[in-house]
């Protein structure tokens, strides 16, 4: 069953801090694998979007990782803000067409 | 406007009433999709239309829910005889097309609230 999985569930961070996602998948086949932020009450926003041949992708502070082969990636984000607060979701595209699998999301509290 | 539009924003409705949510794309983008999502949760597949034809609706949860296309922009997610489980947020996303590597582009949901 094509699953996406992320940790932690939810992570409090002091502004100005790092922090790291993660994102486990079992999705077969794979295109790419994207990272949204979502805002509460507001829909998604594409960070990311990587394919198999890409291993890492930044946006400003944002940088996002993936290994293929373990099936895993990662989102970094670096000297965090209080903007940074939301809920983080990785997505895998199996395919073309519809078939996006998302994941549960992170949510990030930064705080000052 | 330059983002994906839905409408309308809130909608609190009775058990067993019927209600339609809307979703305006944008300009040019094909693919549409619509989304439901429970706090906590990520969003989960309904619908998906390229142009007017709905080419997967295999997320519909039962007969209650139907989307249209008609002219393939503006889409409506039309839910008969309401439950208190169908209060979610409906997204609607838009892409320039389906193939991998386009971005989707959400509105900021309707929530859906029945009591």
């Amino acid at each position: 069953k094509n699953q996406v999985e992320q940790s932690p569930q939810s992570l409090i961070i002091l502004e100005g801090k790092n922090c790291t996602l993660q994102c486990n998948y079992t999705v077969s086949p794979f295109s790419n694998l994207r990272w949204y932020k979502q805002d509460t009450g507001r829909g998604p926003v594409s960070l990311t979007i990587m394919t198999f041949s890409e291993n890492t992708k930044s946006n400003g502070r944002y940088t996002a990782t993936l290994d293929a082969d373990t099936k895993q990636s990662s989102l970094h984000i670096t000297a965090s803000q209080l903007s940074d607060s939301a809920s983080y979701i990785c997505v895998v595209q199996s395919g073309k067409g519809q078939n996006f699998v998302f994941g549960p999301g992170t949510r990030l509290s930064v705080l000052p | 406007g330059a983002g994906v539009s839905q409408t309308p924003s809130n909608k609190v409705t009775e058990k067993g009433k019927y209600v339609e949510l809307r979703c305006d794309p944008i300009s040019g983008h094909t693919a549409l999709y619509w989304y439901r999502q429970s706090l906590g949760q990520g969003p989960e597949f309904l619908i998906y239309f390229q142009g007017t034809g709905a080419a997967d609706d295999s997320g519909l949860p039962n007969d209650r829910f139907f989307a249209v296309r008609p002219e393939g922009s503006v889409s409506t997610l039309k839910i008969q005889r309401t439950e208190r489980g169908d209060s979610a947020v409906y997204l609607c996303a838009s892409s320039l097309m389906s193939s991998y590597n386009s971005p989707l582009h959400f509105g900021n949901g309707t929530r859906l609230t029945v009591t």
